[in-house]
């Protein structure tokens, strides 16, 4: 197991609630990305943030949006939820974000979408 | 056209044979290539990554990338069944974004 950790490790919200989820990433990174994974489907990814600044972003809207901390922990914020953002959600932390770094997975959060 | 492209499979070899997983990508400026397993309900675990053309062994493990035809493969060498998973093929196509392919499915069969 990677010293990637997020809670909660499940979820069960309503169709227009707003949700937070969280990540703490591995001693010594400094750059977390977050990843939408539907079933039967690879990874999507949503953003990253490099010393608390978003630092690239995917298709996703405005509803998802994020934040990192000092300590490079870092949150997913989803408004107005869909039926469709039901999803494991992951984080990945790495060391600086560089095209050549590997990045850490989290066990994700299972969110699902009433 | 996807821009990272897996066969969703279900690929299945027998006990101590050599498994082959391919992924094509769409993204000529890409600059690494990385092989994840992911057992069902678990979070990706990275296997390989390799950045130039030519082949990266690590264990029981070959990655190969041929940027010209934009290709890497994953071969595994005496396939056991704890090999049983999902492999993801992801590209760095750069400004920090990393895509995912859908995965292939392999089955290991004793």
């Amino acid at each position: 197991e990677t010293g990637v950790t997020q809670s909660p490790t499940h979820l069960i919200k309503t169709r227009g609630q707003q949700v937070t989820l969280r990540c703490s990433s591995q001693s010594g990174h400094n750059t977390v990305s977050w990843y939408q994974q539907a079933l039967g489907q690879g990874p999507q990814f949503i953003f990253q943030y490099y010393r608390e600044e978003e630092n690239g972003r995917g298709n996703f809207p405005p509803r998802f949006s994020g934040l990192q901390f000092p300590n490079y922990s870092s949150e997913l914020n989803v408004n107005a939820l869909e039926l469709d953002d039901s999803a494991l959600y992951l984080c990945a932390s790495s060391l600086a974000g560089g095209a050549t770094d590997t990045q850490d997975f989290g066990p994700g959060t299972r969110l699902t979408v009433l | 056209q996807k821009e990272v492209e897996q066969n969703s499979g279900p690929l299945s070899v027998p006990e101590g044979a050599i498994a082959s997983l391919n992924c094509t990508y769409s993204d000529r400026g890409s600059q690494s290539f990385f092989w994840y397993r992911q057992y069902s309900g678990k979070s990706p675990e990275l296997i390989m990554s390799i950045y130039s053309n030519g082949d990266k062994e690590d264990g029981r493990f070959t990655a190969q990338l041929n940027k010209a035809s934009q290709y890497v493969s994953l071969l595994i060498r005496d396939s056991q069944p704890s090999d049983s998973a999902t492999y993801l093929c992801a590209v760095n196509q750069g400004y920090q974004k990393v895509t995912f392919g859908t995965g292939t499915k392999l089955q290991v069969i004793p």
